[in-house]
């Protein structure tokens, strides 16, 4: 099993539309979570931290529930320009150091 | 913000030649930097850790003879693929957390790899 599983999507998804991602992880030992942005072909860049207690920025709200091991992303009013592949990304201690695990991402396409 | 360097962006090198690539961290002292590689449509996958001064720390399956990671200061990291074959082309990442980075961990822009 993954440690950090996504379902790869495509999401197409129509502008404006309202779409939901998961994410589950397996090691309950992780400490903290994110979601990252990749566009093709560039690197990954910070979307949000995760907590428990939800995170909301403008459109895009996460949400940990550590009990289940789910993390989730919600994005509203979707925009063109949302189209990215979305990677969940856990990050865990171990002996050499806080390493990130990422999971296989998300892919979203929006259309007009 | 913090910024972290990556080259060369893009590299096509021969078959059974050595390529460098180097990471670096433009306004903060990096003590741990992450190499990972990511093939198309996969995810990306570590491939060591690095601590300046010391040895990197290999995941498993990597051959640390192949990969070679240098971290000998707190600005600069570089990772050699030697004698690279067509099956180690592939989009290579550093990242970078320093003291003064918290856990925030910077990514470089990567380095796409084709091997011919």
């Amino acid at each position: 099993r993954k440690e950090v599983e996504q379902d790869p999507g495509p999401f197409n998804v129509p502008e404006g539309a309202t779409v939901a991602f998961n994410c589950t992880y397996s090691n309950s030992a992780s400490q903290s979570f994110f979601w990252y942005r990749q566009d093709c072909r560039k690197e990954p860049k910070l979307l949000m931290s995760v907590y428990s207690s939800g995170n909301e920025d403008g459109r895009f709200t996460a949400q940990l529930n550590r009990a289940s091991q789910y993390i989730s992303l919600l994005i509203r009013d979707s925009k063109l320009s949302d189209s990215a592949t979305y990677l969940c990304v856990v990050n865990t201690r171990r002996n050499a150091g806080n390493m990130l695990t990422f999971g296989g991402g998300t892919r979203l396409m929006v259309k007009p | 913000g913090a910024v972290v360097s990556q080259h060369p962006s893009w590299v096509i090198c021969k078959s059974g030649t050595s390529v460098k690539i180097e990471c670096r961290s433009l306004d903060f002292q990096a003590t741990t930097m992450f190499w990972y590689r990511q093939f198309p449509k996969q995810s990306l996958m570590l491939m060591a850790t690095s601590n300046e001064g010391s040895k990197a720390t290999y995941e498993q399956g990597v051959e640390k003879d192949k990969f070679l990671i240098n971290h000998a200061s707190l600005t600069l990291s570089t990772l050699t693929v030697t004698s690279a074959h067509p099956e180690d082309s592939s989009f290579y990442i550093c990242s970078a957390r320093g003291t003064s980075s918290g856990n925030t961990i910077y990514f470089g822009e990567g380095s796409w790899l084709t091997v011919v």
